[in-house]
């Protein structure tokens, strides 16, 4: 069973970069990882998803090491709105946790 | 519109009862889940099911029932037995069981007992 870590809170400044690290050594071969957005008292949100290397979409980006047993989401230029909660996802199915997640304080 | 419903936002029921929370979706995803939210806390899973009439207990499934009998229907039933029922339930699906697929979050419940 892949466990998540991740740390528990960051701050930031509106525009600027923010990367966010989840360790999971314990990732399986065919594990995927997955991250989520939540706001207070909503459903979590997809953001990302990787395997390997590097993967980037329209809100963010996703790198993975060689090794898979971290993993980095870096949101670009952050405003306001990206207050949140991001949690990282490893496993398959009902076999995945989503742990505690990162509490992203953005301020002006 | 596709997605994913929960009924109802709000539930407040006294202890000692047992309460059915509702989950649907529309989206034909094989795979659904329960989750549990405490304040503060990330989220716990309950349930989960990949396939019709089939689910299997996740990491707190003590005082929890759950059925599916219908590929679009996983409703959850917190029982008496439930010590602390009051949290934030979050139902989501997703095409499949494997990691490779996202799962869809309904908009959740917040049961309340007293």
């Amino acid at each position: 069973l892949a466990k998540t870590t991740q740390p528990i809170s960051m701050d930031s400044y509106e525009g600027q970069e923010v990367n966010i690290t989840c360790s999971h050594n314990n990732i399986a071969t065919n594990d995927y990882i997955t991250w989520y957005q939540q706001f207070p008292s909503q459903g979590p949100r997809f953001i990302i998803q990787g395997y390997k290397t590097k993967v980037t979409n329209e809100v963010a980006s996703l790198f993975i090491p060689a090794d898979r047993k971290s993993s980095t989401l870096s949101l670009p230029r952050v405003s306001l709105s990206d207050t949140a909660v991001y949690y990282c996802l490893v496993g398959e199915g009902g076999k995945s946790t989503f742990g505690d997640g990162t509490t992203l304080t953005v301020k002006p | 519109d596709g997605g994913i419903t929960q009924s109802p936002k709000y539930l407040f029921r006294k202890e000692g009862q047992n309460v059915t929370l509702s989950c649907e979706q529309n989206l034909n995803h094989d795979a659904m889940y329960w989750y549990r939210q405490d304040p503060g806390q990330g989220l716990r899973l309950i349930y989960y099911s990949q396939i019709v009439n089939d689910f299997q207990k996740g990491d707190i499934a003590e005082g929890y029932s759950v059925s599916r009998e219908k590929k679009e229907s996983f409703p959850l039933t917190v029982t008496s037995a439930q010590k602390n029922p009051t949290a934030f339930y979050l139902c989501a699906s997703s095409p499949g069981g494997r990691s490779l697929y996202e799962q869809y979050f309904g908009p959740g419940t917040r049961l309340t007992v007293t």
